[in-house]
């Protein structure tokens, strides 16, 4: 049972337009979500994260919005650079709980110059 | 700087032998993860341990053990290898505490190919 859904396996976008990631989630006990961009043979590293008490998280040129109403959260990238392109991973937890992440099993990003 | 490093980058290796993966973070966090990544199947978790002599199993925990010694070391042993476990490998870390992100950093990975 995947419990954290990135349902787009790949996303390709122009440079300097908006790209936007989907991600779903079906436990309800999540609290803290977070997204992870990955690029070739290279770990994961931290891009942005939002928790449930907030609908909107910024960043310079990168927004998280939650819809918890939905189970839904999105990344938003604007505007979108050659560099962004890589394996984003949509992870979620429970805060004061495990502490264990769980993983989509990732978007891969293309921007094309 | 803190860092995460594993060892070795990469790895053949044959069915039915046992292979360590090493992984050493300077940190000084007390959660370490493994993972492994598959197509069409993302970031899945190995096993995790929080803290000195500490372990857990995580969804695809069969066919690998880990032993927690110190803070700073987390070794993955497949004990017989097998070709399914072809896969590339990441460790990660986190601090611990409740309340905390619970944001992992994570190592450079092992690609490991089993024959």
């Amino acid at each position: 049972d995947q419990q954290v859904k990135q349902n787009s396996p790949s996303l390709s976008v122009q440079e300097g337009r908006i790209s936007i990631l989907n991600c779903d989630y079906t436990n309800s006990m999540f609290d803290y979500f977070l997204w992870y961009k990955k690029y070739p043979a290279e770990g994961p590293t931290f891009l942005i994260s939002i928790s449930s008490i907030k609908d909107k998280n910024e960043d310079g040129r990168f927004t998280v919005f939650l819809n918890k109403s939905a189970k839904h959260l999105s990344l938003h990238i604007v505007p979108s650079q050659p560099g962004d392109s890589a394996v984003y991973f949509c992870a979620a937890s429970v805060r004061g709980g495990s502490e264990k992440l769980v993983f989509g099993k990732g978007t891969k990003l293309t921007v094309n110059p | 700087d803190a860092e995460i490093t594993q060892s070795p980058r990469h790895k053949i290796t044959e069915t039915g032998r046992q292979v360590t993966l090493a992984c050493h973070q300077t940190w000084n966090h007390n959660n370490m993860f493994w993972y492994r990544q598959d197509l069409g199947h993302g970031l899945r978790l190995i096993h995790y341990s929080y803290g000195v002599q500490d372990t857990n199993k995580g969804e695809v925990s069969d066919g690998y053990s880990v032993s927690r010694s110190n803070t700073e070391d987390l070794p993955l042993t497949l004990e017989s290898a097998a070709s399914s476990q072809t896969s590339v490998y990441f460790c990660a870390s986190s601090e611990s505490g409740g309340g905390a992100r619970n944001e992992q950093f994570f190592g450079p990975g092992t690609r490991l190919t089993v024959l």
